[in-house]
């Protein structure tokens, strides 16, 4: 089975507006962390926002939120305002288990979501 | 800022032929990963290292090896390369320990095997 799941192969915006890329995951360790990355077509994966698995309130970096739902195991990205530059693949990963314990911090990414911004 | 640097955006190589992917960091980063990247399938972990010397087999290693000799270094070795292999490799590397700390990527080196 997946660990992380993105529906949207692929979405469209309109520039200034708002848009949710979904990602739901599976684990059943009660310690484990949620990023976003986002990878324009120059290749770079680019560090957008993390949230941690005890974390009381959803993580929030400039225009990205992360609207986190512990029971329904969902981490959905919000880009609010978008812009043209936001025009991107995106992914969401997990990191599960006690850390010196095997994981040794691996990163478990979904397939990604394209997102292209509209003028 | 922390930089990750490979040694080539692009590379074509034949089948058969012994290819070195590099990969260095500049932030004393304990762990370095190599991911291969294809459409449709995400990243996918090929091996990780948390220390010199030490190597850990990801989620799809067959066709290649990896080596660690100084810290900052990772480099990855396909021993023979096959079409199969064409594909884009992201190097990262990230501190250890820390539940919190996000991996670094470069910027990739996309591999075509003739």
């Amino acid at each position: 089975a997946q660990k992380i799941t993105q529906t949207q192969p692929g979405m469209f915006v309109q520039e200034k507006e708002a848009v949710t890329l979904d990602c739901t995951y599976d684990t059943s360790d009660p310690s484990y962390g949620l990023f976003w990355y986002k990878q324009p077509s120059s290749g770079e994966m680019i560090f957008l926002i993390y949230q941690g698995s005890y974390d009381q309130q959803n993580a929030t970096e400039g225009r990205y939120s992360l609207n986190f739902q512990k029971a329904r195991k969902s981490a959905n990205l919000v880009i609010s305002a978008s812009q043209l530059g936001d025009s991107a693949m995106y992914f969401c990963a997990m990191r599960e288990g006690r850390l010196g314990m095997g994981s040794q911090g691996n990163l478990i990414f979904g397939k990604g979501t394209k997102l292209s911004v509209k003028p | 800022d922390v930089k990750v640097t490979q040694s080539s955006r692009y590379l074509v190589k034949r089948t058969g032929e012994k290819v070195f992917l590099e990969c260095v960091q500049d932030m004393d980063h304990e762990n370095m990963f190599w991911y291969r990247q294809d459409p449709g399938l995400g990243l996918r972990l090929i091996y990780f290292s948390y220390d010199v010397k030490m190597k850990e087999k990801g989620d799809i290693p067959e066709g290649y090896s990896v080596s660690r000799e100084k810290k900052e270094r990772f480099s990855l070795i396909l021993e023979s390369a096959s079409t199969n292999q064409t594909s884009m490799y992201l190097c990262a590397s990230s501190f250890l320990p820390g539940f919190y700390n996000e991996q670094f990527f470069g910027p990739g080196t996309r591999l075509t095997v003739l």
